[in-house]
């Protein structure tokens, strides 16, 4: 078990670029999650997966981010056309989750992705 | 929406005290999480909880559903224990797997 990993862990950009990040979960974890966390507050839910299907996307900040994971294992989260307002930590989470079955629903993050946008 | 309410927004005590961190949401939750955030931005699970409490270590963990209200301790504090302690719920049906609505945390200083 190597943890969730986020690439890459620090980015900047100019106003106006594309960015994609990249999340690893944890290798059995079917659920896999999106936050972002500005300074001084709490992250704030963007959206989330089990397995391949976004069960979530409503709370994606506006049309220029998405999200998708096509295997069911990483994730990209992508942002265009940046603004300065999108300047954050992007923290990736990812969990074991069987409804009926249970299952340790705890949350664990990778150390985020840093975006600075100039 | 659920609005998650932490306090205190700062603490700061002597090593060896007992500490206690609040929090309050205002609506139905599935599971309420408190998580451990170190500067740098790496963050930690501590505790999931639905009912009654829990406790690992020197650290415990309660919640009263009726009250929708959980606290943090923290006994024999160490300065290693300094950090930013989140809340966070979750609503959905998932048994707390889904999306979290954090708190803004409580920034903790234990010092020598």
């Amino acid at each position: 078990d190597t943890g969730v990993s986020q690439d890459p862990r620090h980015k900047i950009t100019k106003r106006g670029q594309n960015v994609t990040f990249r999340c690893d979960p944890i290798s059995e974890h079917n659920r896999l999650y999106w936050y972002r966390q500005t300074l001084g507050q709490g992250p704030e839910f963007l959206t989330y997966f089990q397995n391949e299907a976004q069960l979530e996307k409503s709370r994606l900040l506006s049309d220029r981010f998405s999200a998708e994971r096509p295997k069911g294992s990483f994730s990209t989260l992508e942002i265009q056309r940046t603004e300065q307002g999108d300047s954050a930590m992007y923290l990736c989470a990812s969990s074991l989750a069987f409804l009926l079955a249970g299952g340790n629903y705890e949350q664990y993050f990778g150390p985020g992705t840093r975006l600075t946008v100039t | 929406k659920n609005e998650v309410e932490q306090s205190p927004q700062n603490l700061t005590a002597q090593e060896g005290e007992f500490i206690t961190i609040n929090c309050s949401y205002s609506v139905g939750i599935s599971a309420l999480h408190w998580l451990q955030q170190h500067p740098g931005g790496g963050i930690v699970s501590l505790f999931m909880l639905s009912s009654g409490k829990k406790k690992h270590g020197r650290l415990i963990a309660t919640i009263n559903i009726q009250e929708k209200h959980s606290s943090l301790h923290i006994t024999a504090s160490h300065p290693r224990d300094s950090a930013v302690y989140i809340c966070a719920v979750s609503t959905g049906l998932g048994g707390g797997a889904d999306g979290l609505t954090f708190g803004k945390g409580t920034h903790l200083i234990i010092q020598p």
